[in-house]
This record gives C-alpha cells, structure tokens and sequence, in this order.
C-alpha cells in the first residue's frame, strides 16, 4: 500500500515571502502521479499542481513550483512570493494506475501580512 | 471549464429525514466519486463512479445510498443518519477511472462540497 507522509501539520509564513512544504511516499511502483492540491477555508479542494513521475522535469505553476526526488521519493511545494489568498490546508497526494488517490494528513499554511 | 457543482452548500438534517446531495460535471468526465471529509482531515474515498456503474464502495453504510442517472449527474442519497455523518461531502470527477486501468493518467477534480450536519 502506498502512504504519503507531510511531517509538518502546520507552517507559515509573512506575506512575499518564499515557503516550502514537504512531502514523502512510499511505493514500490515506477510509473505513478503526485498531486498538491489546496483546500482554503471555504472547503473547495483545488488543484495546485501535478506531477508525472516519468518526467524528470520539475513542474511548475506561476507562483507554485515542485521539487520532484523520485530515487528519494520526495515530492515538496515551494510557493513564492506568498499572497494572503494562499492560507490554506494544503494536501501532497498520491496516485498510480489502477488505483485510489491517496492523501497525506495534510499542511496547514498561514500567510501573515 | 474543470467546474464541479455541489448542490446544497450546506444541510441540516434530523436523524430520521431523507436527504439528497447533487453533483454536476460537465466537461465530459466518465469517472465520478464521493468522499467524506472531517475537519482537519484528509479527504476519505467512499463511492466510484466508472461509466455510470458503481465501481467502487468503499464498506460504506447502506445509509449512504449513490445514483448516477447520467454521465454528468451523481447523487447520494442519506436516510436515517448518525450524528457522526456530519461531515463534509465531496464530489469529484475525473476524465476516465483509473480503475480501468485504461492507461489515462486522470485528475480528480473537486466541487465545493457539501457541509453536512445530522441532529
């Protein structure tokens, strides 16, 4: 079975500033998906960013960026130039073919002006 | 267009009432999905949708009850609730279902879910 681990349930940062969540998981396959996405306090989950394991390039969204280790299994956001709108609960997930996504306990960020 | 729509937002509910939860996509996704969600707590998977045929339930009570009329419509219907149901209620969908093992990497995209409290 496939586990996601976020060791930090809570984090934050002053507005502008760069912060980097963390992520981990353990599996045994090769071609698998990871997901960030971000549930603020109006409950919607969105979709912050995706990640194909077979692409070796890191990728990126305007303001979010992935640091992808596939050998070390570490999958971390950096969110740059942090905006208020950012606070929120953030989830690394995880997914390979034929199976569920499977979320980490989840990041809560707090952007402090 | 990767909208979701949940319909109510919120709902109160006594323990002896039948309720319904409404999901609409319609960007053409064949996968649909329910999940339960506590507060500070990562999303729980409950029911998968794969081409209108449950494919999915993940052991939940018979009091949680899905329909999926059409592609782009799924429904949960609650009777006789526990006040431990109170939850948030999400509704998802994806391109295709993994399930499948179609090949298709799928997002999951989410609606805005229903707060749901049971007296």
């Amino acid at each position: 079975a496939q586990t996601v681990t976020q060791s930090q349930p809570e984090m934050s940062v002053q507005e502008a500033e760069t912060v980097t969540l963390s992520c981990t998981y353990d599996t045994s396959e090769n071609n698998y998906y990871l997901f960030w996405y971000k549930q603020p306090p109006s409950r919607q989950m969105i979709l912050v960013i995706r990640q194909e394991a077979y692409k070796q390039q890191n990728a990126t969204e305007n303001r979010f960026s992935v640091n992808f280790q596939k050998a070390a299994k570490s999958f971390s956001l950096k969110i740059s130039d942090s905006q208020l709108g950012d606070t929120a609960m953030y989830f690394c997930a995880f997914m390979k073919r034929g199976s569920r996504l499977t979320f980490g306990e989840g990041t809560q960020l707090t952007v402090n002006p | 267009d990767t909208e979701v729509t949940q319909t109510p937002k919120h709902l109160v509910m006594g323990m002896t009432n039948k309720k319904s939860l409404k999901c609409e996509q319609h960007m053409g996704h064949r996968a649909m999905y329910w999940y339960k969600q506590k507060a500070k707590k990562p999303p729980e998977l409950m029911f998968v949708y794969s081409y209108e045929k449950l494919s999915i339930n993940e052991s939940v009570p018979s009091r949680f009850s899905p329909e999926c009329p059409n592609s782009s419509l799924l429904n949960l219907h609650l009777h006789a609730l526990q006040p431990e149901d109170s939850a948030l209620y999400l509704c998802a969908s994806s391109q295709d279902s993994l399930f499948w093992t179609s090949g298709l990497q799928e997002t999951q995209y989410f609606g805005p879910g229903t707060r749901l409290l049971v007296l």
